[in-house]
């Protein structure tokens, strides 16, 4: 299956900074990549569609100034977290889709963001 | 609006089979998926359903009866490694995953 790939896995950093998180799709061009954030014990909660040469899509209550996404390349998308604060702690998971909607998601490793 | 419902949590026995319930109601319907997320990872892809009916692979079954709005995972000969949660997801008619809260299933020896 297709390979999406999300660096860092893991990030201690302390409040007040930012935080960058590349998702990468290795071998497919994905237009559309998705941007998970999940809480322990809780479900994936969908934060922000990012579209290729477009502004992202933001789910209803996710600061947009906050959550920067950028996604300049097929390839390449980004989620940076602004000011991070220790409630912003938590597990952020990219997904893309191959081309045709109705493909299976593939996802990043995840990243665990810990905000001291 | 949008609905996904599964068991919080379920247990079963090493060897045993489980079967894990999910239904949904959601604008549109154009598929259907199973994850499995063991704690700390990403999910990872077990099965997608669009047709009604009995999709086999290996010791996991995935099936789908779209009239009801329901779909279930089967696991046969439980291992100690399926612990996990298992995700049930629906593409709706904006080929937007819609995410259930997951089913927490536990293995005992």
């Amino acid at each position: 299956g297709a390979v999406v790939s999300q660096h860092p896995s893991r990030v201690i950093c302390k409040s007040g900074t930012s935080v960058k998180i590349e998702c990468r799709s290795l071998d497919f061009q994905a237009t559309t990549m998705f941007w998970y954030r999940q809480f322990p014990k809780q479900s994936l909660m969908l934060m922000a569609t990012s579209n290729e040469g477009s502004k992202a899509t933001y789910e209803q209550g996710v600061e947009k100034d906050k959550f920067l996404i950028n996604h300049a390349s097929l390839t390449l998308s980004t989620l940076t977290v602004t000011s991070a604060h220790p409630e912003d702690s938590s597990f952020y998971i990219c997904s893309a889709r191959a081309p045709g909607g109705d493909t299976e998601a593939f996802f990043g490793q995840g990243t665990r963001l810990t905000v001291v | 609006g949008q609905n996904i419902d599964q068991p919080t949590e379920m247990t079963a026995t090493e060897g045993a089979i489980v079967q894990i319930n999910c239904t949904y109601q959601t604008s549109g319907f154009n598929g259907l998926f199973w994850y499995q997320q063991h704690a700390g990872e990403a999910p990872t892809f077990l099965s997608y359903n669009v047709l009604d009916g009995l999709e086999e692979k290996g010791r996991f079954s995935s099936f789908l009866s779209r009239s009801k709005g329901y779909s279930y995972l089967l696991l046969k000969e439980l291992q100690m490694k399926d612990s996990a949660s298992y995700l049930c997801a629906v593409l709706d008619s904006n080929y937007q995953l819609i995410w259930g809260a997951g089913t927490k299933l536990i293995i005992k020896p």
